[in-house]
């Protein structure tokens, strides 16, 4: 098994332009969440997803801030506008259920000028 | 604000001290897992706990579950430089899940 893939591993933008994240979960993982991680605010969950569904998105900083899960095997975590204080490295995982062990992916890393 | 804490925040101890990390919950968790990150890695999966009063062991790792399921510990016995790294608990409550601030280990050689 391949693991949680992210892409792209390493992102630097310019202050305001959109940033894509993405994440496609190990197979038969039904549930996935999106974490960011920061010196100052260490791990931070963002949002995770049922089935496909969002279930608990209170993480979520903003409305810059926007993730979908279209189907069991790809989503999308999306900031529009980016802002500097977005510079992170954005963490996938996955998991058989959400209470559950849960599998990482290699981050993102994402700096925001 | 931040539902879960551990102690201490830094541990700086040298090869073969033992080092424990503690997990405090301001409520009730399911279960309890532990992850550790390697400096520039992810997190990783190392143990999951689900009883009150739960006992596990991994090599020279012991994790324990407390009574109340609101607190955890991770004790490392003789520590070895591959500890190097930061470690977490995490746990869900309802349906939401809380990972801790973390505990990050220096081994001195």
């Amino acid at each position: 098994d391949a693991g949680v893939i992210q892409s792209p591993r390493h992102e630097v933008t310019e202050m305001g332009q959109e940033v894509t994240l993405r994440c496609k979960p190990i197979s038969g993982h039904n549930s996935l969440f999106w974490y960011r991680q920061t010196m100052m605010r260490g791990l931070e969950l963002l949002i995770y997803f049922n089935n496909n569904v969002p279930i608990d998105d209170s993480g979520m900083p903003e409305d810059r801030f926007s993730a979908k899960m279209p189907n069991a095997s790809f989503s999308t975590l999306k900031i529009q506008p980016s802002e500097p204080r977005d510079s992170a490295v954005y963490f996938c995982a996955s998991s058989h259920w959400w209470q559950e062990t849960q599998y990482f992916g290699p981050g993102t890393r994402l700096l925001v000028l | 604000g931040q539902q879960v804490m551990q102690i201490p925040q830094y541990q700086h101890v040298q090869e073969g001290e033992d080092f424990t990390t503690y997990c405090n919950s301001s409520t009730t968790l399911s279960n309890i897992q532990w992850y550790k990150q390697r400096p520039g890695g992810h997190p990783v999966f190392l143990i999951q706990l689900v009883k009150s009063g739960e006992v596990k062991k991994q090599k020279r790792l012991t994790f324990q579950f407390g009574e109340a399921k609101k607190n955890s510990s991770l004790h490392i016995t003789a520590t070895q430089t591959t500890d190097v790294g930061t470690y977490f608990c995490a746990g869900p409550r309802g349906n939401q899940f809380y990972f801790g601030t973390g505990t990050s280990l220096t081994v001195i050689p």
